[in-house]
């Protein structure tokens, strides 16, 4: 299997400029999740899907973060407009079941660097 | 506000020796505890996990002890590789949530 894909693996962008990142899950696993990995405050759920359906978006920090999921195979994080803050990695994630302990698989990421 | 903290952002160990890594989570409510290890470029990857049933859950080098009246967790790994050396987080979920709350990570560097 091929594990979960991120695309691209590194971002680079002016402030103000849009910014979409991809993830490809493994497949059968009916639970995405998108995180975000900075020193201070290390992983931070960010949202989540189940069966294509958003369940929590409450880790989404402002108004230009907005992620979809249009099918079991694919999903998108996007930002709009980027700011220097949103420099961060990036993760999405999987999981076969939902609940207490559920092992998540996490792509290789996408390091972003807003100028 | 943390509800999972590493308040250790890293550690440097001798090869072959023991390695301790701690976590203190405020919640009760958390009621299963996970260890996932990253190296650089890479996704963290799962290494080993507990349930608050239990107080120790061991699996080759690598044995989780939890605490749950201090609420504190700690990861030790006997005999500490180079192989070893990433960043480590600690998370946390409960029962009535898909979510994993995870920590800053530490960063431990096994040197020969």
């Amino acid at each position: 299997d091929a594990g979960v894909i991120q695309s691209p693996r590194h971002e680079v962008t002016e402030m103000g400029q849009e910014v979409t990142l991809r993830c490809k899950p493994i497949s059968g696993h009916d639970y995405l999740f998108w995180y975000r990995q900075t020193m201070m405050r290390g992983l931070e759920l960010l949202i989540y899907f189940n069966n294509n359906v958003p369940i929590d978006d409450s880790g989404m920090p402002e108004d230009r973060f907005s992620a979809k999921m249009p099918n079991a195979s694919f999903s998108t994080l996007k930002i709009q407009p980027s700011e220097p803050r949103d420099s961060a990695v990036y993760f999405c994630a999987s999981s076969l079941v939902g609940g207490t302990g559920n092992e998540q698989f996490f792509g290789p990421g996408t390091r972003l660097t807003v100028l | 506000d943390q509800q999972v903290k590493q308040n250790s952002p890293s550690l440097s160990v001798q090869e072959g020796r023991i390695s301790i890594l701690n976590c203190d989570y405020t919640n009760s409510m958390f009621d299963y505890f996970l260890w996932y290890k990253k190296y650089p470029a890479e996704g963290p990857t799962f290494l080993i996990s507990i349930s608050s049933i239990k107080d120790k859950n061991e699996d080759g080098r690598f044995t989780v002890f939890l605490n749950k009246s201090a609420k504190h967790l700690s990861l030790h790994i006997v005999p500490s590789q180079p192989g070893d050396s990433a960043v480590y987080f600690c998370a946390a979920s409960s029962y009535n949530t898909d979510k994993l709350i995870f920590g800053t990570g530490t960063r431990l560097q096994v040197f020969p």
